[in-house]
């Protein structure tokens, strides 16, 4: 049972415009959601997390947005630049200490920016 | 954040032999955490690592195949052991970041793995 789901394997869109990757969830005791991103050849790199107190986090070009009735979250990229082209990992946790502190992945979002 | 070191980058290996990654960190970590992603799926945990302490397995992982060393607080070694094709995977070892600016976690560059 995947208790974290990325439903899009792969996202093209136009430099400029937004691009918008999904995740579902399952599991209610997440308390952190975390988006990487991973190169070819490269392990994955952090991005940005939003903490299950929150709906919105925003770092540049980066937003998350949560919706913890829904059990979704998704990640805004605005404006998409070709250098934004990778696969796009959603990860979720357990708070630190407790029985679920550890990341549990999706399969990931291949997304392709074109000039 | 830190900065991880993880070797061999790749290896492609005799099926019935063994392998050992090995990690090494930057800066002192409590805990770290070795990831398998294998062809066209999710990175899955594999197991925990503590320095001084037995690693934690994830369910369906067994230190007989997986045996792990944390001799210290920088380093870790995880060996696949008496390999077979499916054991062909992408092999990654993480750190959490402590800083208070987020939460998240560090990973090494990965070990990418065919066994023949």
């Amino acid at each position: 049972d995947q208790q974290v789901k990325q439903n899009s394997p792969s996202l093209s869109v136009q430099e400029g415009r937004i691009s918008i990757l999904n995740c579902d969830y399952t599991n209610s005791m997440f308390d952190y959601f975390l988006w990487y991103k991973k190169y070819p050849a490269e392990g994955p790199t952090f991005l940005i997390s939003i903490s299950s107190i929150k709906d919105k986090n925003e770092d540049g070009r980066f937003t998350v947005f949560l919706n913890k009735s829904a059990k979704h979250l998704s990640l805004h990229i605005v404006p998409s630049q070709p250098g934004d082209s990778a696969v796009y990992f959603c990860a979720a946790s357990g708070s630190r200490g407790g029985s679920n502190y550890k990341l549990t992945f999706g399969k990931g979002t291949l997304l392709t920016v074109n000039p | 954040s830190a900065v991880i070191s993880q070797k061999p980058s790749r290896d492609i290996c005799q099926r019935g032999t063994s392998l050992t990654i090995q990690c090494q960190v930057d800066s002192q970590v409590t805990m770290m955490f070795w990831y398998r992603q294998q062809p066209g799926q999710s990175l899955t945990l594999i197991a925990t690592a503590n320095q001084g302490s037995e690693a934690t397995y994830e369910s369906g992982f067994v230190i007989d195949k997986f045996p792990i060393s944390r001799p210290n607080l920088t380093f870790s070694t995880l060996t696949v052991s008496n390999m077979s094709p499916e054991d062909s995977s992408i092999y990654l070892c993480s750190v959490e970041d402590l800083g208070d600016r987020f939460y998240g976690y560090t990973f090494g560059s990965g070990t990418r793995l065919t066994v023949v």
